[in-house]
């Protein structure tokens, strides 16, 4: 059964550095969504993506997050400049259309020092 | 911005109980979602259910959504050690597609 896939399943990072979480979306998905979730609390929506844009995105996803689909496979998500509060696990998911079901990946733990 | 409850937080319980789950909002969905999340991994899902009153049933497990469309039940049979788990459930409102997550059930099926 086609899954999402999402790499590394862990990063550690000094804050202040740039990190790239990437995602291989179900390959027959036109939709693709960032999601995370701080430790001991409720899955939070970050942004959605569509036909190579931003389509929704949360008070969450400020200037120093950002997606792209660099080729036909992956889908990623930029934080320029870690914060101590961004270590949470961050969660790919993608769906058929925007009202469809979405299948999420299983995650990647970051860690901020 | 909707607020999903979940009742109970946390529930413990011995194999061969039966248990529900409850997700409540003030607010109307235009689809609900519940999904089981373990730990360190991503949530899978479980059932959607789009129309008042709706019922479906997967084996042990039954998803019950509320005629206005405001709440919706998890109804398991038979608890099973396999059941343990990160209980979710998400909407979304009418004009939008971003489920919002409740905080989640925690289940643990005692042997």
């Amino acid at each position: 059964e086609p899954e999402v896939t999402q790499t590394p399943s862990h990063q550690v990072t000094q804050m202040g550095q740039e990190v790239i979480l990437r995602c291989v979306p179900i390959s027959n998905h036109l939709y693709f969504y960032w999601y995370r979730q701080i430790l001991g609390q409720k899955v939070e929506f970050l942004v959605s993506f569509y036909n190579n844009e931003i389509s929704e995105k949360s008070e969450i996803f400020d200037d120093q997050f950002s997606v792209e689909r660099p080729d036909g496979s992956n889908f990623t998500l930029k934080i320029r400049s870690t914060k101590l509060e961004d270590s949470a696990m961050y969660f790919c998911a993608s769906s058929t259309s925007g009202s469809d079901t979405q299948y999420f990946g299983p995650g990647t733990r970051l860690t901020v020092l | 911005t909707q607020l999903l409850e979940q009742s109970p937080q946390f529930l413990s319980i011995q194999e061969g109980e039966n248990l529900t789950v409850y997700c409540n909002s003030s607010s109307v969905f235009s689809s609900l979602q519940w999904y089981r999340q373990e730990p360190g991994e991503g949530p899978v899902l479980l059932v959607t259910v789009v129309t008042g009153g709706e019922v479906k049933k997967l084996k042990r497990l039954t998803f019950q959504f509320g005629d206005a469309r405001k709440d919706s039940s998890l109804h398991i049979t038979a608890a099973q050690p396999g059941d343990t788990g990160l209980y979710l459930c998400a909407g979304a409102e009418r004009g939008s597609y971003i489920p919002t997550f409740g905080r989640g059930t925690s289940l643990i099926v005692h042997p």
